[in-house]
């Protein structure tokens, strides 16, 4: 599992409150990413990080915002909670391997999840 | 957008090969065909990946057809527990490792 955890695992809020996840990790890989996933679709992703204070957006960024004060966490904030927003989220690190020619491979593993429900 | 094409679902008997198949016509020269799956309510899960060479690990094969564009996932004595969604992904280059999934397939193992 790489180390991942999230916390809370559940949570249950109410529409326009604050919410922040939290993702850690123990093995200092620099790529961290957050996913959401609902029902129809796969994963999408929301944002992700390439090293402390360096973040950018995914696919469905909108609504939602991440800091990485330090190496181990990510967090995923949303400043005003919609029932929009309720959904499994994943947190994600990527490990990066170098190939004997160059370039190199991918890798991600995921945490175990966070299922936020907004009324 | 996902580069992949995947079957919806597939059933399979417990103890048969699951062979899950993956198109990627668009795939370029560098670029590395992955397979994750997610059991219910986990996690997606890292099961393989391959260049051009066939792969094989403790989870499962992966044969690459020689022109690249298409692959298939094998899990040679497949369980109750491989039930899950199987999703062939091919990241887009120098992407910070950003992974699109589609919708994957659905395989469902059956006693």
């Amino acid at each position: 599992d790489a180390g991942i955890t999230q916390s809370p695992r559940h949570k249950v809020t109410e529409t326009g409150t604050p919410v922040t996840l939290r993702c850690h990790q123990t093995e200092n890989h620099r790529y961290m990413y957050w996913y959401r996933q609902d029902p129809g679709h796969g994963l999408r992703l929301i944002h992700y990080s390439y090293g402390v204070k360096d973040t950018d957006k995914g696919e469905v960024s909108d609504g939602y915002s991440v800091s990485r004060s330090k190496t181990e966490d990510f967090l995923l904030t949303l400043e005003s909670a919609t029932s929009s927003q309720t959904s499994v989220y994943f947190c994600a690190i990527n490990s990066h391997r170098v190939g004997l020619a160059g370039g190199g491979t991918d890798t991600q593993y995921f945490g175990p999840g966070t299922r936020l429900t907004v009324l | 957008d996902a580069k992949t094409t995947q079957p919806p679902s597939m059933d399979c008997a417990e103890g048969r090969a699951a062979n899950l198949p993956c198109n990627h016509s668009t795939i370029s020269g560098n670029e590395y065909v992955y397979w994750y799956r997610q059991i219910h309510s986990q996690g997606p899960q890292y099961i393989i990946h391959g260049l051009k060479n066939n792969e094989t690990n403790e989870m499962a094969s992966l044969i690459i057809t020689e022109d690249r564009k298409s692959s298939t996932l094998i899990l040679p004595h497949a369980t109750l527990r491989d039930t899950a969604v199987y999703y062939c992904i091919v990241p887009w280059e120098n992407q910070g490792g950003k992974l699109i999934f589609g919708q994957g397939t659905e395989l469902s193992v059956k006693p």
